[in-house]
């Protein structure tokens, strides 16, 4: 049984340029959730998706940012356009319906340069 | 705003020993806690967690307690071992809300 996946582990653009992160959740897992850390910080929510739906977007930068979950494949998080702010570390979770205590990819992490 | 603080970036301890991690928030709301640990390159690993309604929870060398009037939890490892070493992380959600508010997270050394 797989756990999170989350494709590629490590990312470089460049700026002005578009980043796709990608995530299968585990296998029975409906709830997909997206978190960035920045250096010497915690994890900042940023958007929890369910298939084909966006339940809450409220962690996610106005622009530039946008995330799926369509019904079939895995989620995306994208980022268009991006500065060196955006250099972070994307994990994904998964949980099923009732549980909080959901299960993070490994991560990806993206620099910009 | 932090809404959920660990004020201490780094601990050490002898192998053997307990280590008492520290957490507090600042949110009423919040009513569901948890502690990941994360090792480098690696994704958060659930560890434990509690409810409100609780004031203690134990699994196995891990026990976490909530006091909810100074808005305090804390995690306890004993014994401690080598393979603790990691960054522990303190997290929080409100009932109704799916996403959890975490931490700056604390380096834990444990030394043999």
């Amino acid at each position: 049984n797989a756990g999170v996946m989350q494709n590629p582990r490590h990312l470089v653009r460049r700026r002005g340029q578009e980043a796709r992160l990608r995530c299968s959740p585990m296998k029975g897992h409906s709830h997909v959730y997206w978190y960035r850390q920045l250096p010497e910080e915690g994890l900042k929510f940023m958007v929890y998706l369910q298939k084909e739906n966006i339940i809450d977007e409220s962690g996610m930068p106005k622009e530039r940012f946008s995330a799926e979950f369509p019904k079939e494949g895995p989620s995306i998080l994208r980022i268009q356009q991006v500065v060196r702010g955006d250099s972070a570390a994307y994990f994904c979770a998964s949980s099923p319906d009732t549980v909080y205590g959901y299960t993070f990819g490994s991560g990806t992490r993206l620099t910009v340069v | 705003d932090q809404q959920v603080k660990q004020n201490s970036p780094s601990l050490s301890v002898q192998e053997g020993r307990i280590s008492i991690l520290n957490c507090d928030y600042t949110n009423s709301m919040f009513d569901y806690f948890l502690w990941y640990k994360k090792y480098p390159a690696e994704g958060p690993t659930f560890l434990i967690s509690i409810s409100s309604i609780k004031d203690k929870n134990e699994d196995g060398r891990f026990t976490v307690f909530l006091n909810k009037s100074a808005k305090h939890l804390s995690l306890h490892i004993v014994p401690s071992q080598p393979g603790d070493s990691a960054v522990y992380f303190c997290a929080a959600a409100p009932g109704s809300a799916r996403q959890l508010t975490f931490g700056s997270g604390t380096q834990l050394t444990v030394l043999p």
